[in-house]
């Protein structure tokens, strides 16, 4: 994954909105997503927005991209302890291969 | 609907020896995926299919790796002979061709320790 890089760790509160970035390198990314993986499971499809798109929202879950700039953030709102979890940013490049490229994941810890 | 399906969920093996993993994708999908998923890290593809043909398998170390499809449903991974950097979690995926294959859905995984 080191053409998506992701932040080791986030903190947050419960009730409080949380904010996970993600950059990516590759400029013929045409699909990119938000994966949520708890200890011992595989990984939860949460969210993907195509490239053309800016913004997609979806209950508690908005995710905007800057395509200037390969910036791709996760919001989610009214964080609850559910929520704490690794989540995994990831892109599709190019129409023909559908491999995921991953990040190494940002650790979400929700403090009650 | 059932998810993907995996076994052995865990697999404690000493290096050198054998070792399969099995997946069932998810019903009517046709494109299934093997991953590997190191501690710490995010997955990494190792070979994908398109119903019983592997399309995609660049980064299988094929040297003790293989892995098959027979009727489009079903695949086994194996690994023979194992070695200690082997360990790692594997991840089967799937999605369905006809519509666009961009959603990915995963297995709970099959957590594989060499020792």
């Amino acid at each position: 994954g080191e053409d998506v890089e992701q932040s080791l760790f986030l903190s947050v509160r419960e009730g409080d909105s949380s904010v996970i970035n993600c950059t990516y390198t590759d400029s013929s990314s045409t699909y990119l997503y938000w994966y949520k993986q708890e200890p011992g499971a595989g990984l939860q499809l949460l969210t993907y927005i195509f490239s053309n798109m800016d913004m997609k929202q979806d209950q508690r879950l908005t995710v905007l991209l800057n395509k200037k700039d390969k910036h791709l953030s996760l919001r989610i709102a009214d964080t609850q302890t559910g929520d704490s979890a690794i989540y995994f940013c990831a892109e599709i490049r190019g129409t023909g291969r559908r491999a995921l490229t991953f990040g190494s994941g940002t650790r979400l810890q929700v403090q009650p | 609907e059932a998810g993907v399906v995996q076994s052995p969920r865990y697999k404690i093996i000493e290096k050198k020896q054998p070792v399969a993993f099995w997946c069932n994708p998810i019903s009517g999908h046709n494109t299934l995926y093997w991953y590997r998923q190191n501690l710490g890290q995010g997955p990494e593809l190792l070979i994908r299919y398109e119903n019983e043909e592997a399309v995609d398998d660049s980064q299988l170390p094929k040297d003790r790796f293989s892995a098959e499809r027979l009727k489009g449903v079903d695949s086994t991974l194996k690994i023979q002979p194992a070695e200690l950097g082997d360990s790692a979690v594997y991840l089967c995926a799937s999605s369905l061709e006809a519509s666009g294959g961009y959603e990915q859905y995963f297995g709970p995984g099959t957590r594989l320790t060499v020792t």
